[in-house]
């Protein structure tokens, strides 16, 4: 599975719209990119993957760039609840389901 | 609620000692995957299993070791503890092989003194 670049942590004031990046410049044709985030101590959720087109869903957009090397979760209003560490992770359907996870953004999200 | 369930939540022992951690996944998830989470590490995959059967492992170590039951509950044993064992241990369920989303339970929390 490719590797992920992420910020180590990033801050976004509450109700305003948080980008996250993600690079993941050796990224291959059959391989998706997911977003899951971890509140603290609490297990992972899921929230979006797509492949090579945009994708929203009740939770956020993700959006992923034309070459597919690098991709941007956007939460478009950010609350407190929101603060937790956020993992892009680059996986290929046909490895099976199990995920690796880096060490993700650390977002916190400001009153 | 993921529908994922582990237990123990809280598990506190003692160094050489013997624990199992146990995982019921989602309703009709035939997966389940196991990871580690410690205070200076990440998420470590440890394995994965699928309709009972093995289906991929990670950093799995020797003292540790699993397996996935035909009514498709799961459970992690961890032999002969050491203080570095103490962390997180996350059960997750999927529908199938393929499918992308992973559904956590709330974790088991061990420590080791």
């Amino acid at each position: 599975d490719a590797k992920t670049t992420q910020p180590t942590s990033m801050d976004c004031a509450e109700g305003r719209a948080a980008n996250l990046p993600c690079n993941h410049s050796t990224i291959s044709g059959n391989e998706y990119v997911y977003w899951y985030r971890q509140i603290h101590s609490q297990g992972p959720q899921y929230i979006i993957h797509g492949l090579k087109n945009n994708e929203t869903n009740e939770m956020a957009s993700l959006i992923i760039t034309e070459d597919r090397k690098s991709s941007t979760l956007i939460l478009p209003h950010a609350t407190l609840r929101d603060t937790a560490v956020y993992y892009c992770i680059v996986r290929a359907t046909n490895t099976g389901n199990q995920f690796y996870f880096g060490t993700g953004t650390s977002l916190t999200v400001i009153p | 609620d993921s529908g994922v369930t582990q237990t123990p939540k809280h598990l506190i022992t003692a160094t050489g000692q013997r624990v199992t951690l146990r995982c019921s996944p989602r309703s009709g998830d035939l997966s389940v995957y196991w990871y580690q989470q410690s205070l200076d590490q990440g998420l470590q995959f440890l394995i994965q299993y699928y309709n009972g059967e093995e289906r991929a492992k990670g950093n799995i170590l020797e003292r540790f070791s699993a397996q996935q039951f035909p009514d498709l509950h799961s459970e992690l044993n961890l032999s002969s503890l050491e203080l570095g064992d103490s962390a997180l241990y996350f059960c997750a369920s999927s529908g199938g092989v393929m499918t992308g989303e992973l559904f956590f339970g709330e974790g088991s929390r061990l420590t080791v003194l």
